[in-house]
């Protein structure tokens, strides 16, 4: 049973509007999340993550929104770049010191 | 870059011979994770450590050890590899932030084929 869900497996957007992806999650322990960008042939880089107790978290283009009452949580890009293209995963955390990842989303960007 | 490196980063064997990937670490961290990446799956767990000679199993364990003799180091087995166990291999290792989040930063990848 996955406990991430990404229900969204690709995205297309045009260059200089926004990028919303999608998050779903169906454990209430998970204590914090993270977004993570990854590129053909290379590791998944990290961009920003966020505290159960927060629900919204910044970091120049980039903003995470929780809402824990729905298990949901949502990646904005504002505006998206050409640069951005590429596969979006989001992932869980709790006290265990592990990450539960969802499937990922494929965004593309269209300039 | 959280300095870690991955070896080999391209192998192509046969089914039924061992492998070894090595993953390395210069900062010392004491968490360190495989995952494998497939089409379709996203990333899935192996095995992890919390440190040197503690492993423990992930998800999708089966066919698979893991060894960690020095902090540095941790390597990731398959016994006799399988045609299932084509797929792009990551270890990743485990920041504990500010905030107490748990940030996982990624090693390049091992691209494994299996014939």
């Amino acid at each position: 049973d996955q406990q991430v869900k990404q229900n969204s497996p690709s995205l297309s957007v045009q260059e200089g509007r926004i990028s919303i992806l999608n998050c779903d999650y169906t454990n209430s322990m998970f204590d914090y999340f993270l977004w993570y960008k990854k590129y053909p042939a290379e590791g998944p880089t990290f961009l920003i993550s966020i505290s159960s107790i927060k629900d919204k978290n910044e970091d120049g283009r980039f903003t995470v929104f929780l809402n824990k009452s729905a298990k949901h949580l949502s990646l904005h890009i504002v505006p998206s770049q050409p640069g951005d293209s590429a596969v979006y995963f989001c992932a869980a955390g709790g006290s265990n010191y592990k990450l539960t990842f969802g499937k990922g989303t494929l965004l593309t960007v269209n300039p | 870059d959280a300095g870690i490196t991955q070896s080999p980063r391209h192998k192509v064997t046969e089914t039924g011979t061992p492998v070894t990937l090595r993953c390395h670490q210069t900062e010392n961290h004491r968490y360190m994770y495989w995952y494998r990446q497939d089409p379709g799956h996203g990333l899935r767990l192996i095995h992890y450590s919390y440190g040197v000679k503690d492993t423990d199993k992930g998800e999708v364990s089966d066919g698979y050890s893991v060894s960690r003799s020095k902090t540095e180091d941790f390597l990731l087995t398959l016994e006799s590899a399988t045609s299932s166990q084509t797929s792009v291999y990551f270890c990743a290792i485990s920041v504990t932030g500010l905030d107490r989040t748990d940030t996982q930063y990624f090693g390049p990848g091992t691209r494994l084929t299996v014939l």
